[in-house]
């Protein structure tokens, strides 16, 4: 299933720098789009969302932008901080009857050096 | 602030055992899912469950899987002959509504190892 894809397997970026974290997806249907952040041990954490409507959502230090003609979205962090190390999913939803259907890409794991 | 909580952390099982994975999602939540990653892979679909009945499954959520709401805080997952590629970590999510305007919270997640 290739639907979602991240294609860093990692980023590693200095403290206060941006961090900038991309996907691409293939199915024009899906609906939403989110960002999740797993630390070890613990589930996805869910970080901010942005409508297939919208081309750009901000919350804070992080900011999505979504391309729909390339197929790609990014999640931009400012300023970069240590906390923020961990691995960042993208994901894709697709409402379809009611009921609600999340695909992730495999991740791409972020390091804010100090 | 509410979570989804998720028992037990860590479960070993023999093969074609059967194994009972739990789950307390948020408490007004209406929508209940369960997704797997295994090792080293994306973490997958498995099944979504609203109004008592499952909404949606994957390929993956054969005849081997069911889900329960046996009660109004309890969402189970059961595997009813495990086997070795069931190995995995089980997350349980919880949602208010359909949609990424109300997203999905994510538990802890549970592993399962099948020997």
């Amino acid at each position: 299933d290739q639907q979602v894809k991240q294609n860093s397997p990692s980023l590693s970026v200095q403290e206060g720098r941006i961090s900038i974290l991309n996907c691409d997806y293939t199915n024009s249907m899906f609906d939403y789009f989110l960002w999740y952040k797993k630390y070890p041990a613990e589930g996805p954490t869910f970080l901010i969302s942005i409508s297939s409507i919208k081309d750009k959502n901000e919350d804070g230090r992080f900011t999505v932008f979504l391309n729909k003609s390339a197929k790609h979205l990014s999640l931009h962090i400012v300023p970069s901080q240590p906390g923020d190390s961990a691995v960042y999913f993208c994901a894709a939803s697709r409402i379809q009857g009611g009921s609600e259907k999340l695909v992730f890409g495999k991740g791409t794991k972020l390091t804010v050096n100090p | 602030e509410p979570e989804v909580t998720q028992t037990p952390s860590h479960q070993v099982t023999q093969m074609g055992q059967e194994v009972i994975l739990r789950c307390v999602p948020i408490s007004n939540h209406l929508y209940f899912y369960w997704y797997r990653q295994i090792l080293g892979q994306k973490v997958e679909f498995l099944v979504s469950f609203y109004n008592n009945e499952i909404s949606e499954k994957s390929e993956i959520f054969d005849d081997q899987f069911s889900v329960e709401r046996p009660d109004g805080s309890n969402f189970t997952l059961k595997i009813r002959s495990t086997k070795l590629e069931d190995s995995a970590m089980y997350f349980c999510a919880s949602s208010e509504a359909a949609g990424g305007r109300q997203p999905q919270h994510f538990g802890d997640g549970t592993r399962l190892s099948i020997l």
